[in-house]
């Protein structure tokens, strides 16, 4: 079974409009942590938010928040006020635990978001 | 500045070539992994090292080796490399619990 689901292959949002990227996952850990990253064509990967499992608030970063719903086990990427700059690829990816196995990331396989000017 | 240095940013080379891949990260931290990139399939744990001379199989590390001799640095080795290992590979590493920081990628071709 998938453990990191992004339904949305790809996604285009109309520049200065708010987009939402559809991320859910699947774990029985009662402890882990769920991260979103940003894949541009030159291809680094860009940390741009983290939430734990046992934070209560959403958390926030700039443009950036996570719509976290524990009990649906989601945990989508609001992307405020899009740019030009932020088309590209996006990642959603789960470590369980508090870093057994290397601190590893469990990855989606992706959205791509083209923003339109 | 702290960063995770891959080297070769790019290779192509031919079936059965022994290569090496660099990491290197200046950030003192402990944990290292390497994960491969393909369509449709977002990243792959391949092995991963929670300090010196420790390591472990990540979730596709057939064709692989690495090793940790020293902190800084994480190589990843194929030893005869295959088509199938054609693919972008990144190295991370992190303090425990933290945000992986990635390397910039390296992408293979493997004729």
């Amino acid at each position: 079974a998938q453990k990191i689901t992004q339904t949305q292959p790809g996604m285009f949002v109309q520049e200065k409009e708010a987009v939402t990227l559809d991320c859910t996952y699947d774990t029985s850990d009662q402890s882990y942590g769920l991260f979103w990253y940003k894949q541009p064509s030159s291809g680094e990967m860009i940390f741009l938010i983290y939430q734990g499992s046992y934070d209560e608030q959403n958390a926030t970063e700039g443009r950036y928040s996570l719509n976290f719903q524990k009990a649906r086990k989601s945990a989508n990427l609001v992307i405020s006020a899009s740019q030009l700059g932020d088309s590209a690829m996006y990642f959603c990816a789960m470590r369980e635990g508090q870093g057994e196995y290397g601190n590893k990331l469990v990855f989606g396989a992706g959205t791509i978001l083209r923003v339109k000017s | 500045e702290a960063q995770v240095t891959q080297n070769p940013r790019y290779l192509i080379t031919v079936t059965g070539k022994k290569l090496t891949v660099t990491c290197s990260q200046n950030m003192n931290h402990e944990y290292m992994s390497w994960y491969r990139q393909d369509p449709g399939l977002g990243l792959r744990q391949i092995y991963y090292s929670m300090n010196v001379e420790v390591t472990d199989k990540g979730d596709v590390p057939e064709g692989y080796k690495v090793s940790r001799k020293e902190k800084r640095n994480f190589p990843l080795i194929l030893e005869s490399p295959s088509p199938n290992q054609t693919s972008l590979y990144f190295c991370a590493s992190s303090p425990s619990g933290e945000p992986q920081h990635f390397g910039d990628g390296t992408r293979l071709s493997i004729l």
